[in-house]
């Protein structure tokens, strides 16, 4: 089955304490990226992958990492994690940029 | 900056009753053009797109955008809406191919 999958689906966590939240596609698609989604701001890009090795900033990227070493799997890294970075996070992997994006079921993170 | 625009944030209808939701963007040139749906509890998912050609165009579960390039418009309609619509909705944008940017969505409730 096509899917993107997200680790782990919920997390609290402290202020300060470096976390990882993977995610993992398995459609061989070049593209991938990382969103927020807040209430009242919609999704917002944090980065995106062209391939592997290559990443590039989105929308707001401010506190986030990520890493493409393999195709399948894009890692967002969140180094000191601060109370303004609670939200509902989403991956994507889609083949080009005018085709579907295929959405993880979500990481909800608090940082308290 | 670039940015894309939901006018209608609360959107209840009875069955049957027509849908158009609104979306505009900010940037002149050449664009890709998406609405995503968000079912309760379910991944984001494509309900169509548009990149070239034909500005109507059809989608998913009776849906269709019309591209309005005059008005930097993809406004979604659908004729009739069933309670099985009740999700929220996206549009989404991308100008350079790469950097996407979302609405803020609008949460559709069809009463029976």
């Amino acid at each position: 089955e096509a899917q993107v999958t997200q680790n782990p689906r919920y997390l609290i966590t402290v202020t300060g304490k470096k976390l990882t939240v993977t995610c993992s596609q398995n459609m061989n698609h070049e593209y991938m990226s990382w969103y927020r989604q807040d209430p009242g701001l919609g999704l917002r890009q944090i980065y995106y992958s062209m391939n592997v090795e290559v990443t590039d900033k989105g929308d707001v990227p401010e506190g986030y990492k990520v890493s493409r070493k393999e195709k399948r799997n894009f890692p967002l890294i969140l180094e000191s994690p601060s109370p303004n970075q609670t939200s509902l996070y989403f991956c994507a992997s889609y083949r080009r940029p005018e085709d579907e994006q295929f959405f993880g079921p979500g990481t909800r993170l608090t940082v308290l | 900056a670039q940015s894309v625009s939901q006018h209608n944030h609360h959107v209840i209808l009875s069955e049957a009753a027509s849908l158009e939701l609104g979306c505009n963007y900010s940037y002149g040139g050449t664009v890709n053009l998406f609405w995503y749906v968000q079912y309760p509890g379910q991944h984001l998912q494509l309900l169509l797109k548009y990149f070239s050609g034909d500005p109507l165009v059809k989608g998913i579960k009776g849906f269709e955008a019309e591209f309005i390039k005059s008005k930097f418009s993809f406004n979604l309609r659908k004729p009739s809406v069933q309670w099985s619509d009740t999700a929220e909705y996206f549009c989404a944008v991308t100008f350079t191919g790469n950097q996407f940017y979302f609405g803020t969505g609008t949460s559709l409730t069809v009463i029976p």
